[in-house]
């Protein structure tokens, strides 16, 4: 079956760097996402990546996929206040007709001055 | 411009109520999604269209009927409104069938709030 797991709580420090892991189940899977939602928002989409792809770099943000392993992670470094928001990992599997976002639960992720 | 836009972005009532969600997307996108974001943030599909027909139909009571009169909107309307109701519900839209890349943009959400 389809489940993208996370772990729910996330705390660091500004400054430091924050690294939310996730796993998903479906291989077919051609595109792994991010998404970040700041309280009382929208989803914002940070990041994604190609399954073809180990590495994707994008300013503060690192996303390293690990297929074999089912295995995907999001690195933010610096830290900054205005990263405190959940962080939703997301699959799109595709072996289905017509599919759609598969969310894992989000990872509140708090940073303290 | 705003991308994804729902109406309204809050919305009170009462059990037993019948109430509608509107959705407009002006990104030339296929496909038009409704998620359901529960209390503890789960985000889970409920709907899908693509060019004005049903692609994807999560188990959702039948309450709950999307209708999509062209491919640039897509309504939820909700009937007998129950407490279980209550949540955020997100409108996406992307280009095809799948969302792939960048193309997967989400609403502002609804916050629907049954009492």
């Amino acid at each position: 079956g389809e489940d993208v797991e996370q772990s729910l709580f996330l705390s660091v420090r500004e400054g430091d760097s924050s690294v939310i892991n996730c796993t998903y189940t479906d291989s077919s899977s051609t595109y792994l996402y991010w998404y970040k939602q700041e309280p009382g928002a929208g989803l914002q989409l940070l990041t994604y990546i190609f399954s073809n792809m180990d590495m994707k770099q994008d300013q503060r943000l690192t996303v390293l996929l690990n297929k074999k392993d089912k295995h995907l992670s999001l690195r933010i470094a610096d830290t900054q206040t205005g990263d405190s928001a959940i962080y939703f990992c997301a699959e799109s599997p595709i072996n289905q007709a017509g599919t759609a976002l598969i969310f894992g639960k989000g990872t509140t992720l708090s940073v303290s001055s | 411009d705003t991308a994804v836009s729902q109406t309204p972005k809050y919305l009170v009532t009462q059990m037993g109520n019948d109430k509608s969600i509107k959705c407009e997307q002006n990104l030339g996108h296929d496909t038009m999604y409704w998620y359901k974001q529960d209390s503890k943030k789960f985000l889970k599909i409920m709907f899908s269209y693509n060019n004005k027909e049903l692609i994807i139909n999560e188990t959702v009571p039948n309450r709950f009927s999307p209708k999509s009169p062209d491919k640039a909107h897509l309504n939820l309307h909700i009937n007998s409104l129950e407490l279980g109701d209550s949540a955020v519900y997100f409108c996406a839209s992307s280009q095809g069938v799948r969302p792939t890349g960048t193309e997967a943009f989400f609403g502002q959400g609804t916050r629907l709030t049954v009492v």
